[in-house]
C-alpha cells in the first residue's frame, strides 16, 4: 500500500526566508502528485499538480519538484510571508484509479 | 471560493441520531469524492462517484451511506455513529474521474463539515 510521509510535521520561520517542504512516497507507480494548502477551518486548495512525466511545476513563489524514481517531492517557497502560514499537504494518485494518498501535512508558521 | 459548497459547516450529533451531510458543486464536474480528515492523521478517501455511479468504497463502515442523485450533488448519510467518527469531512470534485495517462485533473475541495459525535 502506498504511504506518503511529510517532513517536517511543523515549521516556524521568520518572514522573508526561503523554505523547503518535503514529501516522500513508497510506490513510484503514480499518475501525479499534488501539493495542497489548508487553512484552519477551511477545505483544501490545490497549489500545484505535477504529472508523472514532469519534473517540476512553478506558480509564483512556489516551485514543486518530483523525482518519481526516488519517491520524493519538494515544495519550495521563496520569500515567505505571514500569509503563507497554513498546513501544506502532499498527495499522490496511484494507478488503481482514484486511489489518492495524502501525507499528514506540514504546518507552517511564518512569523512577521 | 472553490465552487464546492458543503452544509452544514458544523454538526454535533448523538450516537443514535441520523443526519446527512450535503455537498454541491457548481463547476460542471463529473466526479465527486468524500474524504475524512481526523486529527493528526492523513486525509482518507471514503467514496468516489463518477457520473452518479459509485466507483470506489474504501472499506468504509456501513454507518456511512453516500448518495449521489445527480452530478452536482453528493450526500453522506450518517446513522449510529461512534465518537471516533468525529472528524472533518471534506467533499471534492474533479472534471473527470481523475487518473489515466495524462493525470491532469486536479480536485477542488469544499470547506468541509466539522462533525462531533457525542
Amino acid at each position: 500500500k502506498q504511504e506518503v510521509t511529510q517532513i517536517p510535521a511543523a515549521l516556524s520561520v521568520p518572514e522573508g526566508e526561503n523554505l523547503v517542504l518535503n514529501c516522500s512516497f513508497t510506490d513510484s507507480a503514480i499518475y501525479n502528485l499534488q501539493w495542497f494548502r489548508q487553512d484552519p477551518g477551511k477545505g483544501l486548495t490545490s497549489l500545484l499538480l505535477i504529472q508523472s512525466s514532469q519534473r517540476e511545476q512553478t506558480s509564483g513563489r512556489l516551485n514543486a519538484s518530483l523525482d518519481k524514481s526516488s519517491g520524493r517531492s519538494t515544495l519550495y517557497i521563496a520569500a515567505s510571508q505571514p500569509g503563507d502560514s497554513a498546513t501544506y499537504l502532499c498527495a499522490v494518485e496511484g494507478y488503481n484509479f482514484n486511489k489518492f494518498y495524502f501525507g499528514s501535512g506540514t504546518k507552517l508558521n511564518v512569523k512577521p | 471560493e472553490t465552487g464546492v459548497t458543503q452544509t452544514p459547516r458544523h454538526l454535533v450529533m448523538g450516537m443514535t441520531n441520523k443526519k446527512s451531510l450535503k455537498c454541491e458543486q457548481h463547476l460542471g464536474h463529473n466526479a465527486m469524492y468524500w474524504y475524512k480528515q481526523s486529527a493528526k492523521k492523513p486525509l482518507e478517501l471514503m467514496f468516489v462517484y463518477s457520473l452518479e455511479e459509485r466507483v470506489e468504497n474504501n472499506s468504509v463502515p456501513s454507518r456511512f451511506s453516500p448518495e449521489c442523485p445527480n452530478s452536482s450533488h453528493l450526500f453522506l448519510h450518517l446513522h449510529t455513529l461512534q465518537p471516533e467518527d468525529s472528524a472533518l469531512y471534506l467533499c471534492a470534485s474533479s472534471p473527470t474521474l481523475a487518473g489515466g495517462l495524462e493525470g491532469t485533473d486536479t480536485q477542488y475541495f469544499g470547506p468541509g463539515t466539522r462533525l462531533t459525535v457525542l
